[in-house]
């Protein structure tokens, strides 16, 4: 079945500690999303990227980056996690066509813990 | 700013009832908004979509209802089941950019 895969699905890491999260889509969607979501609250958009065009939210933290090397991957990078940054990252995709209204298809989720 | 709200408090419903949540907005003119669900440590999976020009929407045991006017929409799950516990997020478009607000959602508790 065509899915989102997010992995690990678990991460421990320390303060300060560079961790990075991965994505893999077999959807051949055009654009991905990485959104945090901290428990109880809505999904926040961090980035996104339009084919090979990066798009960032005026609000996310310059500690985040992400890389996208190709359709199927994509990356979130959190150079140095402070305690705020625990949450669940999601990963989701949608197709080119379906840009204006938007159905979006979610991995699973990485719960990241930082120590 | 653009806002929306969704119940916080958890919703208790008897199996076989009709389950009804609420998302309003503010600050916003929707072209179209968005359901969907999302069980406990998983992502959120997508349920319906509704354009700003329709009233109604239905999908099995789903309805949604779209009030441009009043900036409302109702999410209705009809003959519960215990299955059907869990989040119900909902989420407009923003413009014409492609991207999405949520809610914060209406965690759904249906008891056997």
């Amino acid at each position: 079945d065509a899915m989102v895969i997010q992995n690990p699905r678990y991460q421990v890491t320390q303060f300060g500690k560079p961790v990075t999260l991965s994505c893999s889509q077999t959807l051949n969607h055009n654009v991905m999303y990485w959104y945090q979501q901290k428990s109880s609250q809505a999904p926040k958009l961090l980035f996104h990227y339009y084919d090979k065009d990066f798009n960032n939210e005026a609000d996310t933290p310059d500690n985040f980056q992400s890389r996208r090397p190709n359709t199927s991957f994509c990356f979130l990078d959190i150079r140095s996690p402070g305690l705020g940054d625990a949450a669940m990252y999601l990963c989701a995709t949608s197709r080119e066509g379906a840009y204006l209204y938007n159905e979006q298809f979610f991995g699973p989720g990485t719960r990241l813990t930082v120590l | 700013s653009q806002k929306i709200e969704q119940n916080s408090e958890a919703l208790n419903i008897q199996e076989g009832k009709t389950a009804t949540l609420t998302c309003n907005y503010t600050n916003y003119s929707p072209a179209y908004l968005q359901w969907y669900r999302q069980d406990p440590g998983r992502g959120p999976v997508f349920l319906l979509l509704i354009r700003e020009n329709e009233k109604e929407k239905r999908k099995e045991r789903l309805k949604v209802t779209f009030d441009t006017t009043l900036k409302q929409s109702l999410f209705h799950i009809t003959a519960s089941q215990p299955a059907d516990s869990a989040t119900y997020l909902c989420a407009l478009v923003r413009g014409n950019t492609g991207k999405l607000i949520f809610g914060q959602g209406t965690t759904l508790q249906v008891k056997p």
